[in-house]
């Protein structure tokens, strides 16, 4: 089974700190993406990593994806408390046609 | 532009019932995938078509789940005798589903409850 696990599950910090999420699997992916969910709403797509060992920045989010494609990590700055939601990972399984969510990271940025 | 709609946006139901869920995508795009979350649980992949086609259906939990669209447009997933453990949010999305970048846009999901 392809999975691709998150870490932390949980994170609750201060405005101002910085954190990083991680998001692994034993499987290659030919490309990552990584969105937001808010209560209530579908998810919504920050930003998507095809090439190994990519960096991408979204204003205070640096996304990166893993040298072999198999992991990739989103880092904020200076959290803030409208960064606030569920953050998943997702990718296509190799030789499928199933398009699979990671375990999820829930953050909760206190002001 | 219009997002991706869906109907009901909340579903209360009886076990042993049959419920049917629509996703109406956002026009032109030709991808369209259902999707299923539990309640504090990350997006649990059912399906996705292509145009009219779904070329992998092993995602649907059980055989009591089916689904089918229609002229590239709108979707229905079907649950038939459903039980409890079926309540959950449904979500859909669309796209173009030009590989690898695959952008889905997601619309605000059907919740459904059976008692």
């Amino acid at each position: 089974t392809q999975l691709l696990e998150q870490s932390p599950q949980f994170l609750s910090i201060q405005e101002g700190e910085n954190l990083t999420v991680y998001c692994n699997s034993s499987s290659v992916f030919s490309s990552l993406q990584w969105y937001r969910q808010e209560p209530g709403e579908g998810p919504v797509l920050l930003v998507t990593v095809v090439t190994g060992g990519e960096v991408k920045k979204l204003k205070r989010l640096t996304f990166q994806f893993g040298d072999a494609r198999k992991d990739s990590s989103l880092h904020i700055t200076a959290a803030q408390p409208g960064d606030t939601g569920l953050y998943l990972c997702a990718g296509w399984t190799s030789g499928t046609y199933k398009y699979i969510f990671g375990t999820g990271t829930r953050l909760k940025v206190l002001a | 532009g219009a997002g991706v709609s869906q109907s009901p946006s909340n579903k209360v139901t009886e076990k042993g019932k049959d419920v049917e869920l629509r996703c109406d995508p956002i026009s032109g795009h030709t991808a369209l995938y259902w999707y299923r979350q539990s309640l504090g649980q990350g997006l649990e992949f059912l399906i996705y078509f292509q145009g009219n086609s779904a070329p992998d259906k092993s995602g649907l939990p059980s055989d009591r789940f089916s689904a089918e669209r229609t002229g590239g447009s709108v979707s229905t997933l079907t649950i038939q005798r459903t039980q409890q453990e079926d309540s959950a949010v449904y979500l859909c999305a669309s796209g173009i589903n030009l590989r690898p970048y695959n952008e889905q846009f997601f619309g605000p999901g059907t919740r459904l409850t059976v008692l």
